[in-house]
């Protein structure tokens, strides 16, 4: 399984941009990027994944290293409600495995 | 879109009780289904796994045990509690491969 490291907290005031970095340095060329975030008292919720190109959704973007050793989620303007832990976990398609570390603590200031 | 539940929210339970915890998944067929648990300030475990009906795989050695009896029905089992088996415990699905998990709203079991 690959590693990840994330830092332990981070914080941001609201309505900025936050950049939630990842380092996944001994992913495989085939694994994808996904991003979850749990709320408190809440399980996890998906945010967005991908495997070499940088991705958009409603909630966030994904932008993907060109050596895919790192990857950084990417919220616009940070709200309360996206105070959260957030996982960055590297999925080995056909492995069915989800492998969650510590994560990132983002507080998000009013 | 894929609704799970699961039952009960809460529970205490002492030190040598069986326990079982159900999880169904509504709005999909063939999801592959996953119990995991979060101790307290900790990140999530991934326990169990199954890709069918019947199929099981387990990631961590322990007192535990899954059972999918039905394709949207998983079960997590055990015949003696311990108080290390304390936790959040959540049930989440895929609908593919590798495709997001959907979580449901977890069990937090407390046991005495």
């Amino acid at each position: 399984d690959a590693k990840t490291t994330q830092p332990n907290s981070m914080e941001s005031n609201e309505e900025e941009p936050v950049h939630l970095p990842c380092n996944h340095s001994t992913i495989s060329g085939t694994d994808y990027i996904h991003w979850y975030r749990q709320l408190p008292s809440q399980g996890p919720e998906y945010v967005i994944h991908g495997l070499t190109s940088n991705v958009n959704n409603r909630m966030a973007s994904l932008a993907i290293a060109e050596d895919r050793k790192s990857s950084t989620l990417i919220l616009h303007r940070a709200t309360l409600r996206d105070a959260a832990v957030y996982y960055c976990i590297p999925y080995t398609s056909g492995t069915y495995k989800y492998i969650f570390g510590t994560g990132t603590r983002l507080k998000v200031l009013a | 879109s894929q609704t799970i539940h699961q039952w009960p929210a809460t529970l205490v339970q002492p030190v040598g009780s069986p326990l079982s915890l159900e999880c169904t998944v509504e709005g999909t067929s063939n999801p592959n289904l996953y119990w995991y648990r979060q101790a307290a300030g900790r990140g999530l475990q991934l326990l169990f796994y199954s890709v069918g009906i019947g199929q099981i795989s387990s990631e961590v050695p322990q007192n535990l045990s899954a059972s999918r009896p039905q394709d949207r029905q998983f079960i997590l089992s055990s015949k003696k509690l311990l108080l290390s088996d304390s936790g959040f415990y959540l049930c989440a699905s895929t609908l593919g491969d590798p495709y997001e998990q959907y979580f449901g709203p977890g069990t937090r079991l407390t046991v005495t």
